[in-house]
């Protein structure tokens, strides 16, 4: 298993432009989850689905984060505008189906760097 | 609410010793409660869970941890160091009666001495 794929793995871009990170969790795995890493404030939990379905974004910092959950297999989180201090690292992590108290499995995660 | 304190930033420790990271929980029920490990450029990575049962868990790596429920504490424990153990520890938390959304701590970093 090639584990939980996230693209791109570093991404600099312009404040004011739309920014789009892709998460591919395991197969099978039926929760996934974004954070995000910073110096300053740590893992942050920002968004979580369980079968494809948004059961907690408190997380989301504000309206301009959206995330998406089309399928079972294909995630996105989007910032639009983005602004420098959403400079961090974006992990995605899945978590398989069934019993409710397993370990989640994290990507490699996505560098974001807004000037 | 659940949450997790890790007091310490950061752990020094010479090769061979005797290791521990500290963490300490809150949860209204009883805990599922994790730690992680996060090598640089990496994504975090499992180490060992405590569901149930006995109170020392045993993981990846040889690590293991502790759960003392009247302490609320679940430290990461390794009877040896190694330099290659270096690297940012995670504690984490779930309340079993929720669902699966799990409170990380800040993290501490271990820096193993050779």
């Amino acid at each position: 298993d090639a584990g939980v794929i996230q693209s791109p793995r570093h991404e600099v871009t312009e404040m004011g432009q739309e920014v789009t990170l892709r998460c591919k969790p395991i197969s099978g795995h039926n929760s996934l989850f974004w954070y995000r890493q910073t110096m300053m404030r740590g893992l942050e939990l920002l968004i979580y689905f369980n079968n494809n379905v948004p059961i907690d974004d408190s997380g989301m910092p504000e309206d301009r984060f959206s995330a998406k959950m089309p399928n079972a297999s294909f995630s996105t989180l989007k910032i639009q505008p983005s602004e420098p201090r959403d400079s961090a690292v974006y992990f995605c992590a899945s978590s398989p189906r069934g019993a409710n108290n397993n370990e989640q499995f994290f990507g490699p995660g996505t560098r974001l760097t807004v000037l | 609410a659940q949450s997790v304190a890790q007091p310490e930033d950061q752990v020094n420790v010479a090769e061979g010793n005797p290791l521990t990271v500290k963490c300490t929980y809150s949860v209204s029920g009883n805990p599922y409660l994790f730690w992680y490990v996060q090598y640089p450029n990496r994504g975090l990575q499992f180490l060992l869970k405590y569901i149930t049962g006995d109170n020392l868990v045993k993981g990846s790596y040889g690590f293991e941890a502790e759960f003392n429920k009247s302490q609320t504490s679940f430290h990461l424990k390794k009877p040896s160091a190694l330099v290659s153990d270096s690297a940012l520890y995670f504690c984490a938390v779930r309340d079993m009666g929720g669902y699966q959304k799990v409170t990380f701590g800040i993290g501490t970093k271990l820096q193993v001495i050779p």
